[in-house]
């Protein structure tokens, strides 16, 4: 039963690579969004997404796609890894882009770029 | 962007005591105000929300907001070693796109 989950929980890769974080939520919201947590535990909002359209592009390199195929699903692809994003990256959802409504995060997954 | 400001910690605090968790934040058009306790390695979670002045109490939670003086903090009564932990100020404005401003989190150590 869980609600918002990710995948993978742990991505090792090299420098240049390109990989992808898959999101789900079963919780029925209309937005998502992904944020980053750094390694001082700084966590920053990085995309928002309301019914599959782009409602939030933070200042984030071009190398970060965010995808949302329907709005249950958003997924971030991140082309020619660098060093700098190792980092632990949260998806999360609301009901809607409201200011009362409560952000549910998931798991996280911990990406260590060698 | 617009800061949210926490004291990094670690604050350290006897079983059974108050922990007083302060947030400060610089956006005066900010709406909505969230904690969110966060164990290592753990995905954040909800605490409180609190939107308008005053007190907002949760069982052994209590969030205050003053607008005025732009500041939001964190009471734990009865402060237990399992709440040992980092707790995130969350700050939502409209500007915002209504995406979390987080402050860098106060790590709070409960010694039993």
């Amino acid at each position: 039963d869980t609600a918002v989950s990710q995948t993978p929980k742990y991505l090792v890769t090299q420098m240049g690579n390109d990989k992808s974080i898959k999101c789900e939520q079963n919780l029925g919201h209309d937005t998502m969004y992904w944020y980053k947590q750094d390694s001082k535990k700084f966590l920053k909002i990085m995309f928002s997404y309301n019914n599959k359209e782009l409602i939030i592009n933070e200042t984030v390199p071009n190398r970060f796609s965010p995808k949302s195929p329907d709005k249950a699903h958003l997924n971030l692809h991140i082309n020619s890894l660098e060093l700098g994003d190792s980092a632990v990256y949260f998806c999360a959802s609301s009901q809607a882009p409201r200011g009362w409504e409560t952000q549910y995060f998931g798991p996280g997954t911990r990406l260590l770029v060698l | 962007q617009k800061e949210v400001e926490q004291n990094s910690g670690p604050l350290s605090v006897p079983e059974g005591a108050i922990a007083s968790l302060n947030c400060t934040y610089s956006d005066r058009g900010s709406q909505s105000f969230f904690w969110y306790r966060q164990y290592s390695g753990k995905s954040p979670e909800l605490i409180m929300s609190i939107y308008s002045n005053g007190d907002k109490e949760d069982g052994r939670f209590t969030a205050q907001l003053n607008k005025a003086s732009q500041y939001v903090s964190l009471l734990i009564r009865d402060s237990q070693p399992s709440d040992s932990a980092t707790y995130l100020c969350a700050v939502l404005t409209s500007n915002s796109g209504y995406a979390l401003n987080f402050g860098k989190g106060t790590s709070l150590l409960v010694t039993p």
